[in-house]
């Protein structure tokens, strides 16, 4: 099994529509959790921490089901600005991180 | 705002030819690592980095591979003799402390073996 599974898409989500979506998870050790946005050719940029309790930013909102081992990430009223690739990450060792492939969504005018 | 800068951005180099790539990784921070991807696959761990060793690297990370931190801000990563396989984006990237800490990570250097 995949340390991190997630699938592609793309996702196609018009202007102001909400999106949501998740990951799974292999290693039931795992201890913190983020989601980090990566553009095209560009370097993954932190998006936010996964808590237990869940958390909130603005617009996005991340919840962490321990007993299922799935992360989900839940973006609403979609920017234009929100297109690129979503991906799901995991501390699996002490500071080793395994990403999944990512969440590709296109926000569509 | 504090960022890891990375050089050089673009590194065409021939196969079996041996390059260095260079992090400046965020000055409080106390450990650092080295990923790379492959255009159109996933980021991968290659090894991490801190109190002047390697506290852990993937099966990717062989022999010729090697890391240094040659002065108090420069974190390097060395590939003694390239291949074909090894085009790929290498990002560099450091945290705070490890486990919960969150990584950042600069803008990547991208290399193409020929």
């Amino acid at each position: 099994r995949k340390e991190v599974e997630q699938d592609p898409g793309p996702f196609n989500v018009p202007e102001g529509a909400t999106v949501a979506f998740n990951c799974t998870y292999s290693n039931s050790a795992s201890q913190s959790f983020f989601w980090y946005r990566q553009d095209c050719r560009k370097e993954p940029k932190l998006l936010m921490s996964v808590y237990s309790s869940g958390n909130e930013d603005g617009r996005f909102t991340a919840q962490l089901n321990r007993a299922s081992q799935y992360i989900s990430l839940l973006i609403r009223d979609s920017k234009l600005s929100d297109s690129a690739t979503y991906l799901c990450v995991v501390n699996i060792a002490n500071n080793r991180l395994a990403f999944g492939k990512g969440n590709q969504v296109v926000v569509i005018p | 705002e504090p960022e890891v800068t990375q050089t050089p951005s673009h590194q065409v180099t021939q196969m079996g030819q041996e390059v260095i790539l260079r992090c400046v990784p965020i000055s409080n921070h106390l450990y650092f690592y080295w990923y790379r991807q492959i255009l159109g696959q996933k980021v991968e761990f290659l090894v991490s980095f801190y109190n002047n060793e390697i506290s852990e690297k993937s099966e990717i990370f062989d022999d010729q591979f090697s890391v240094e931190r040659p002065d108090g801000s420069n974190f390097t990563l060395k590939i003694r003799s390239t291949k074909l396989e090894d085009s790929a984006m290498y990002f560099c990237a450091s945290s705070t402390d490890r486990g919960v800490y969150e990584q950042y990570f600069g803008p990547g250097t991208r290399l193409t073996v020929t």
